[in-house]
């Protein structure tokens, strides 16, 4: 069962235009949601989060979107540089209480091309 | 937030053979470090939950007599996988809980692990 699904595998985007990424979940009893970003051969780095009582965090060009009626979130990243090509996770976390263990999704491979 | 070295970042080893990963938290006591694998193309899924002083909690269908793990110190998990067959072969990444707003989780740098 995938509570936490990207279901686009891959994007390719223009550089300098906007690149969009979707996640959906399916677990109302999340309420953190975590960006990640990973390079071939390396861990994943935090990008960005939000937490279930908002609807929108930005951190310079990232923006996280949170929709909890459609349990859906998107990240934007705008302008798209070169360097942003990479795999971008979305993972989901329950309410704290204790360890808390993320869920990921599938993953999307953004490529920017110039 | 916290920073993780993992050693090594890559690893080959023959069939019937064990290897251990370490995970270290540098400047972070890390009570609760978690351990994940990566096939190619997929997601990253849970193996396990790593306790400082106890025992670690497995997710299901993860093997824990094939995947052992250590936590003996704040600062050190270890994940030996043990008679390796090529199946093993994957990406192993350890990462440690902090706090929000990332809960400092942050990631290991990896291990690429391929058993011939």
């Amino acid at each position: 069962d995938q509570q936490v699904k990207q279901n686009s595998p891959s994007l390719s985007v223009q550089e300098g235009r906007i690149s969009i990424l979707n996640c959906d979940y399916t677990n109302s009893m999340f309420d953190y949601f975590l960006w990640y970003k990973k390079y071939p051969a390396e861990g994943p780095t935090f990008l960005i989060s939000i937490s279930s009582i908002k609807d929108k965090n930005e951190d310079g060009r990232f923006t996280v979107f949170l929709n909890k009626s459609a349990k859906h979130l998107s990240l934007h990243i705008v302008p798209s540089q070169p360097g942003d090509s990479a795999v971008y996770f979305c993972a989901a976390s329950p309410p704290r209480g204790g360890a808390q263990k993320l869920v990921f999704g599938q993953g999307t491979r953004l490529t920017i091309n110039p | 937030g916290a920073v993780v070295s993992q050693h090594p970042s890559w690893v080959i080893c023959k069939s019937g053979t064990s290897v251990k990963i370490e995970c270290r938290s540098l400047d972070f006591q890390a009570t609760t470090m978690f351990w994940y694998r990566q096939f190619p193309k997929q997601s990253l899924m849970l193996m396990a939950t790593s306790n400082e002083g106890s025992k670690a909690t497995y997710e299901q269908g993860v093997e824990k007599d094939k995947f052992l793990i250590n936590h003996a110190s704040l600062t050190l998990s270890t994940l030996t996988v043990t008679s390796a067959h090529p199946e093993d072969s994957s990406f192993y990444i350890c990462s440690v809980l902090g706090h929000r707003p990332n809960y400092g989780y942050t990631f290991g740098s990896g291990t690429r692990l391929t058993v011939v």
